[in-house]
């Protein structure tokens, strides 16, 4: 079943703010909310994650609602190198085999120059 | 940061052939690595999970004689494909739970294809 909802495909102009929704109405209190991107042919990186707080790193910023049920990854300039699939992932906080991460379609984002 | 290594970064085999792809975690201790695979213009799809000491366990509709799953070490996890059909022919991706960080760090996959 699938957690998260993404939309397929986004553009966006070099230098400016790419905001990348994510809907995970279903999301228990204790998963949290994980970013990861891929570019073509390459393994996913790990961006950005969080419980309930906004957290924000050298990447991206990441904006969670109040009632938790959808989240916004920021890139706050976004260059050419950006141009990926960007997975949103809810993952139950226990460890284990539960740390595994399970990915949807994800969102392919194109910075156009 | 940390970083996982995946060898070969791609590979062509015959059919009937075995492959074995591995994975290390270079600075950080990994008592879980997963194992994903992923298909032209699809998503990511866990095939098993690979734990320290003991057996994977194998998500539903993997065949685990086929993909057989080795991690005898904290820093080593190996995939051998037994024998590779053409249709088994994809993307092959670890992953490695670094627990100082709380994430998992991926490796750079494995192109394999079985002519």
């Amino acid at each position: 079943d699938a957690k998260t909802t993404q939309p397929t495909s986004m553009d966006c102009a070099e230098g400016r703010a790419a905001n990348l929704p994510c809907n995970h109405s279903t999301i228990s209190g204790n998963e949290y909310v994980y970013w990861y991107r891929q570019i073509h042919s390459q393994g996913p990186q790990y961006i950005i994650h969080g419980l309930k707080n906004n957290e924000t790193n050298e990447m991206a910023s990441l904006i969670i609602t109040e009632d938790r049920k959808s989240s916004t990854l920021i890139l706050p300039h976004a260059t050419l190198r950006d141009t990926a699939v960007y997975y949103c992932i809810v993952r139950d906080a226990s460890g284990g085999s539960n740390y595994k991460l399970t990915f949807g379609k994800g969102t392919l984002l194109t910075v156009n120059p | 940061g940390a970083v996982v290594s995946q060898h070969p970064s791609w590979v062509i085999c015959k059919s009937g052939t075995s492959v074995k792809i591995e994975c290390r975690s270079l600075d950080f201790q990994a008592t879980t690595m997963f194992w994903y695979r992923q298909f032209p213009k699809q998503s990511l799809m866990l095939m098993a999970t690979s734990n320290e000491g003991s057996k994977a366990t194998y998500e539903q509709g993997v065949e685990k004689d086929k993909f057989l799953i080795n991690h005898a070490s904290l820093t080593l996890s190996t995939l051998t494909v037994t024998s590779a059909h053409p249709e088994d022919s994809s993307f092959y991706i670890c992953s490695a739970r670094d627990r100082n960080q709380d994430r998992l760090h991926f490796g750079n996959g494995t192109r394999l294809t079985v002519t």
